[in-house]
């Protein structure tokens, strides 16, 4: 079964600093791999997704994602914080075979300090 | 569009009674998810629909938890009786299968459910 890790609960980044994220997955066949954002009180927004292609995926507000198959990995990246950013970040791979199904990693949660 | 809509945002209820969560997925959208996430857990999937027909079921907990979509802009999550630990942000997703890809999910609001 598929499964995601993301080894860093929390992280904390100075504004202006770059930031990684990182995201461990397995699975069986090539993964359809996603990012997604949740502020406080929010649902998920969907930051940027990898299908197939260009290994290095853009998203919007800036960040980006690197699919590295070798190290069944998908970091999430943007080189400058911005203190609106703070927010938990969910990786998730779905899964084909069984339709449309999600498997979510357990979040990485984001403080930015001025 | 909307987007994904879900009520009430906020519920909170005694240990025993019923609890009625509702979904209206975006327009077009021919699947629709539902998600609990806990502190403790994360996020799971219980239950996810494909054309109003269930698909996958097994992250239902329990046969105190049902769902149904009875039509393709209406789904419903109820759980009969309610306990302290079904206390849950509960979120509902729609996606839109484009060939054999998986594509976005597309989240509501969530609603935050206390059973006291």
């Amino acid at each position: 079964a598929q499964s995601v890790t993301q080894p860093d609960i929390h992280i904390t980044v100075s504004e202006g600093a770059s930031l990684e994220l990182r995201c461990n997955y397995s699975y069986g066949a090539t993964p359809y791999l996603f990012w997604y954002v949740q502020s406080p009180g929010q649902g998920l927004q969907l930051l940027l997704k990898y299908f197939s292609g260009d290994t290095l995926v853009q998203g919007i507000k800036g960040f980006e994602a690197e699919f590295k198959r070798s190290q069944s990995s998908f970091n999430l990246r943007k080189p400058s914080v911005h203190w609106s950013d703070a927010a938990e970040y969910f990786c998730a791979v779905g899964d084909m075979e069984y339709g449309n199904k999600l498997v979510f990693g357990a979040g990485t949660i984001l403080r930015v300090k001025s | 569009d909307a987007g994904v809509i879900q009520s009430p945002r906020h519920e909170v209820t005694e240990m025993g009674q019923e609890v009625t969560l509702r979904c209206k997925p975006i327009s077009g959208h021919d699947y629709l998810f539902w998600y609990r996430q806990t502190m403790m857990r994360g996020l799971e999937l219980l239950i996810y629909f494909n054309n109003n027909v269930p698909i996958d079921d097994s992250g239902m907990p329990e046969d105190r938890f049902s769902a149904k979509m009875p039509n393709a802009s209406f789904s419903t999550l109820k759980i009969q009786p309610s306990e302290p630990r079904d206390s849950a942000v509960y979120f509902c997703a729609s996606s839109l299968l484009s060939g054999r890809m998986t594509d976005t999910q597309y989240f509501g609001p969530g609603t935050r459910l206390t059973v006291l």
